[in-house]
């Protein structure tokens, strides 16, 4: 198993450009997370989704979008860059059936973006 | 305010010393996990706690949840160089969806 496959690990953008982030798992997940860490912070919870066709906001949704098309796949959209969004980002996914059962979340292993 | 509060957002022990870090819920709790981190760098998972009461150890961390209390506390039993990093603690609250506390970075000084 692959688990949780995120790239790019870095890249650099100009303000104004667009980019995706792509999130793959291969664990057969329904919940799907994007999150935002800055420096000597802890997550912020950008968008998730609980299967495939759902996706809501979390905390920090403005200036990003979010598809999921697939159980697999979860990519982070980026319009109009700016360089409040200079951050590592992670994905993770988890599977939930409710209270009965949760289980841990999965990450990848991050996307250092910064913007110029 | 957080869902999540961790406590203290900072801690620095001496080598061999132990360590306590506190997660706080203003939810109900079904289930909470630790993870580490290293600066920079991914997170690794440390331990998952499912039941009230539960306790959980892995060479020198130990976990603890109270499901009453909705909180769970973290212990580092003589602290080494290699547990420095950012500790975090997270549960799935709304809808299920994994929400994380702010995280507790430790510094271990030789």
């Amino acid at each position: 198993n692959a688990g949780v496959t995120q790239t790019p690990k870095f890249r650099i953008l100009k303000i104004g450009q667009s980019m995706t982030l792509q999130c793959t798992q291969d664990m057969n997940h329904n919940y799907m997370y994007w999150y935002r860490q800055d420096p000597g912070m802890g997550l912020k919870l950008i968008y998730y989704s609980v299967g495939a066709g759902i996706t809501d906001k979390g905390e920090v949704p403005n200036g990003y979008n979010v598809s999921r098309s697939t159980t697999e796949d979860f990519p982070l959209r980026l319009e109009l860059a700016a360089p409040s969004q200079t951050s590592v980002y992670f994905c993770a996914s988890s599977y939930s059936r409710g209270r009965a059962k949760n289980t841990e979340a999965f990450f990848g292993q991050g996307t250092r973006l910064t913007v110029v | 305010s957080q869902e999540l509060e961790q406590s203290p957002q900072s801690l620095i022990v001496q080598e061999g010393k132990n360590l306590t870090i506190n997660c706080t819920s203003s939810k109900t709790l079904y289930g909470l996990y630790w993870y580490k981190q290293k600066y920079g760098e991914g997170l690794i998972f440390l331990m998952m706690l499912q039941k009230g009461g539960e306790e959980k150890s892995h060479e020198k961390i130990t976990a603890k949840l109270d499901e009453k209390k909705q909180q769970s506390s973290l212990h580092i039993t003589a602290s080494q160089p290699s547990h420095a990093g950012i500790y975090l603690c997270g549960a799935p609250l709304n809808d299920y969806k994994l929400s994380f506390g702010a995280g507790t970075t430790v510094t271990v000084r030789a």
